[in-house]
């Protein structure tokens, strides 16, 4: 079974850009979170996503948006880049949404580096 | 701030000693997890222990815990180089209904050869 794909892996943006990543859940997995893991705040939680819905959001700014699609894929944007945003972007799949709080399969991240 | 926190920071034993990390946590809990992250890298589920569990066991791996202090432990037996990484215990959040995983700021092992 293939695991948690994340795309792409690094990618370098200047300040005021926007930036889209895409997450491939495990098959059969309907849960997607995002996480946001840099060395000042450590793993912070973006949102996580069910069947579609957003069903939870963490204390970011709305420049953070995300979705999900039908097949359970995700995507996450950030529009009008910080120097702040530069962080390494996680996605995690699980089988039932968070309120299970069951294990998270992560994949190996986005890094993202703004200038 | 933080639900869960981790201490020590950072940890260098030799390899073949056991290793201990603990990690707080502040409201109550469904179950508390712990993960490992080498570097750069995504995180990997080691094992879950639920509100009512107090002891588990994995291979090398032991997790605590103790509702009444809120705090775990995990401790990794016979340590060898290649369980050098960050470790972060995850506990549940509940936010008017809706819950996530919160993770503390993890500790750094380093196992000498």
């Amino acid at each position: 079974k293939a695991g948690v794909t994340q795309t792409p892996r690094y990618l370098i943006k200047t300040r005021g850009q926007q930036v889209t990543l895409s997450c491939s859940p495990i098959s059969g997995h309907r849960s997607v979170s995002w996480y946001q893991q840099t060395p000042g705040q450590g793993l912070q939680f973006l949102f996580e996503y069910f069947s579609e819905t957003q069903r939870n959001k963490g204390n970011f700014p709305g420049r953070f948006s995300g979705r999900q699609f039908s097949n359970s894929r995700s995507e996450m944007n950030v529009s009008t880049l910080e120097l702040g945003d530069s962080a390494l972007y996680l996605c995690a799949s699980s089988l039932a949404r968070l309120t299970n709080t069951g294990e998270l399969f992560f994949g190996e991240g986005s890094r993202l580096t703004v200038l | 701030s933080q639900q869960g926190e981790e201490d020590p920071q950072a940890l260098s034993i030799q390899e073949g000693e056991n290793a201990t990390m603990n990690c707080s946590y502040k409201t109550s809990i469904n179950n508390l997890q712990w993960y490992r992250q080498n570097s750069g890298r995504g995180l990997v589920h080691l094992i879950l222990i639920r509100s009512n569990e107090r002891e588990k066991h994995s291979g090398r791996l032991r997790v605590t815990l103790d509702t009444s202090k809120k705090s775990s432990s995990l401790l990794i037996t016979a340590s060898r180089a290649a369980d050098t990484a960050s470790y972060f215990c995850a506990t549940d959040l509940d936010l008017q209904g809706a819950q996530k995983l919160v993770f503390g700021q993890g500790t750094r092992l380093t196992i000498n050869p």
